[in-house]
């Protein structure tokens, strides 16, 4: 198992409501990415935070918004939740550096309804 | 952007045979190229890797190819057992922003 844990594991949301999800990142570890996967589907990148600033986003709308902590933790925001927001939602620890290994946690399941 | 194919998206092998999971990538900046297995219900797990100064990267049973020029790499399971059923993804990357492709299911039959 790796050090990176999320909560909580499972969220049923409302369409239009906010959510907040977090991450705690491995230890010696100072990135981490987040990510969409829907289900029968390959993880989508979201974004990246490195040094408490955003540092890279795939191609999600600006409804997503992520914090990142001094410890490194990390949150995920989603805005005015829609339906297509339902999916496993991960986030993966690295040390920052060209090709460095991404260890993810076990996931939030969020359900709109 | 990055984009990842992944090929095929479902593969059955007899246990003993072998399995093999191609993916091409679009951006030849991408450095790093992970695999991840993924059973059902669990976290993606890094199973391998190769960075692409390297052209070959053997794990026990699991092995990884990577031809910069086509811009393509490959997973490479001997010995299949049935514990090996999972999807498989790979992924492309640079600085840790991994663009994944869609997922390999492989069945492993007894």
């Amino acid at each position: 198992e790796t050090g990176v844990t999320q909560s909580p594991t499972h969220l049923i949301k409302t369409r239009g409501q906010q959510v907040t999800l977090r991450c705690s990142s491995q230890s010696g570890h100072n990135t981490v990415s987040w990510y969409q996967q829907a289900l029968g589907q390959g993880p989508q990148f979201i974004f990246q935070y490195y040094r408490e600033e955003e540092n890279g986003r795939g191609n999600f709308p600006p409804r997503f918004s992520g914090l990142q902590f001094p410890n490194y933790s990390s949150e995920l925001n989603v805005n005015a939740l829609e339906l297509d927001d339902s999916a496993l939602y991960l986030c993966a620890s690295s040390f920052q550096g060209e090709g460095t290994e991404a260890f993810f946690g076990q996931g939030t399941r969020l359900t709109v309804v | 952007g990055e984009n990842v194919e992944q090929h095929p998206s479902t593969l059955s092998v007899q246990e003993g045979d072998s399995a093999v999971i191609k993916c091409t990538y679009s951006d030849s900046a991408s450095n790093y190229f992970p695999w991840y297995k993924q059973e059902l219900g669990k976290r993606p797990q890094l199973i391998i890797d190769i960075r692409s100064n390297v052209g070959e990267k053997k794990d026990q049973r699991i092995a990884v190819t990577l031809n910069k020029t086509a811009k393509h790499f490959s997973l490479h399971i001997t010995e299949t057992q049935p514990e090996d059923s999972a999807v498989y993804f790979c992924a492309a990357s640079m600085y840790n922003d991994m663009r994944f492709g869609a997922g390999t299911r492989l069945t492993v039959k007894p």
